[in-house]
């Protein structure tokens, strides 16, 4: 079946730095690609997305390119601020079902 | 525009007990989906429904109902709730993406967090 593979975490960084988290998928077809961000006892977030290879996402300057020969998602910021520490998830939808990575827990200090 | 809202956003059952989680959306999506959260585990997806009355099994099924009665709720039902059901709860909706039409991806509510005693 569909999965998504995520970097283990935690990350943590200094205010900043660049960050990559790196995602990887298994899929069957040609699914959309998504980075959700759940943000401290709340839902979560659309970061941003890409539906078709070679597209890239962006949003918040974050970025992510899908990859279909590496089947990769790779989420970067090229400087990472104190309020971007979250949890961060890949996602993949294909067939009306959206699978989710196991998510990574980013810090940034001051 | 609410978006999803979860109902309620916190409980506390005794092992035994049942309760329904209510979800509902308003911005008129075919689909909708229950989630739990669990730590290292990402989000783990029960049921979802595809549109009015109709629903299906997700990864993690067991020991959960569900009814899609009105386009707009989605309800998750626990008949005899378990310890290992403690989690936090997302639902989510999605819009119909007609073929060649972008996806727009899935609005999720705040969650409810559910711990069983």
């Amino acid at each position: 079946g569909d999965s998504v593979t995520q970097m283990e975490g935690p990350v943590t960084l200094s205010e900043k730095a660049f960050l990559t988290i790196n995602c990887t998928y298994t899929a069957t077809g040609y699914p959309s690609l998504f980075w959700y961000v759940q943000y401290p006892g709340e839902g979560l977030q659309l970061l941003l997305k890409a539906t078709k290879a070679d597209d890239k996402g962006s949003n918040k300057g974050f970025e992510a390119t899908y990859r279909k020969e590496t089947t990769s998602f790779h989420l970067e910021k090229g400087s990472v601020q104190v309020s971007d520490s979250a949890v961060y998830f890949c996602a993949l939808s294909f067939s009306s079902r959206l699978t989710f990575g196991e998510g990574t827990q980013l810090t940034v200090n001051p | 525009n609410a978006g999803v809202t979860q109902t309620p956003k916190f409980r506390v059952l005794k092992t035994g007990q049942s309760m329904t989680l209510l979800c509902a959306q308003d911005m008129n999506h075919e689909y909708m989906y229950w989630y739990r959260q669990d730590p290292g585990m990402g989000l783990r997806l029960i049921h979802y429904s595809v549109g009015e009355g109709t629903t299906a099994k997700g990864e993690v099924p067991d020991g959960y109902n569900v009814s899609r009665l009105k386009k707009q709720n989605f309800l998750l039902g626990l008949e005899s709730a378990a310890p290992s059901q403690t989690s936090v709860y997302f639902c989510a909706s999605r819009r119909y993406i007609i073929r060649g039409t972008k996806e727009d991806g899935y609005t999720f509510g705040s969650g409810t967090r559910l711990t069983v005693v």
